[in-house]
């Protein structure tokens, strides 16, 4: 069964511009959540979506979006790019009831604002 | 508010030997999830272990172990006869339950290198 996928694996953009992150869940996941890891501040929840609605924000400004589409998949937009944006963007996917379900990680995106 | 604090920031160990990881929690919830992840040099996340707080039962995996105490608030991470390929980021993880907010916080990990 394939795991969580995420495109592009490495994004390069300048500041000012606007990233777009993908994010393919497990098969049969409808919870889709999204993650920054970046240099000195760990793994921050960023975002969750579940059956195409936002369910929950982290502390991020609203430059930082995203959607999920009917088929689960979802992307995360981040506008006007800011140098310390640059980070791992983990994508993690499961069921929806936290009960019983664990959410699994995608390999992540790689962003870099130059 | 809820914390993960792992305050072993690095620990290197020679292999064959045993190293167990440290994680502490806070939480004012009655019922909670927590949760050991491992990030190799790849990056990705690998899912290793989940414990519900009703659950206190001590959980042994082939060379891994866990071992939780809510008394001391602590879900311990221990790599018997530790080897190479387990050289990685590990990290512990809360999820809250009446939230229902279903986000993990992490701790900052802890890199373990294991040296041949």
């Amino acid at each position: 069964e394939a795991g969580v996928t995420q495109s592009p694996t490495h994004l390069i953009k300048t500041r000012g511009q606007q990233a777009t992150l993908r994010c393919s869940p497990i098969s049969g996941h409808t919870s889709v959540y999204w993650y920054q890891q970046a240099l000195g501040l760990g793994l921050q929840f960023l975002l969750w979506y579940d059956e195409g609605e936002e369910r929950n924000r982290g502390n991020f400004p609203p430059r930082f979006s995203g959607r999920q589409f009917p088929n689960y998949s979802s992307e995360l937009n981040v506008n006007a790019l800011e140098l310390e944006d640059s980070a791992l963007y983990l994508c993690a996917s499961s069921l929806v009831d936290p009960s019983t379900d664990t959410q699994y990680f995608g390999p992540g995106t790689r962003l870099t604002v130059l | 508010a809820q914390k993960v604090t792992q305050a072993q920031t690095e620990i290197s160990v020679v292999e064959k030997e045993d190293v167990t990881l440290d994680c502490v929690y806070e939480t004012r919830d009655t019922t909670y999830y927590l949760f050991w992840y491992k990030q190799p040099p790849s990056g990705e996340l690998v899912f290793l272990i989940r414990r519900n707080s009703f659950d206190e039962q001590n959980e042994i995996s082939g060379r891994y172990s866990w071992n939780f105490q809510k008394s001391t608030s602590s879900f311990n991470f221990t790599i018997t006869a530790s080897q190479v390929v387990d050289s990685a980021v590990y990290f512990c993880a809360l999820s809250e339950a009446w939230t229902g907010a279903n986000n993990l916080f992490f701790g900052t990990g802890t890199r373990l290198t294991v040296i041949p």
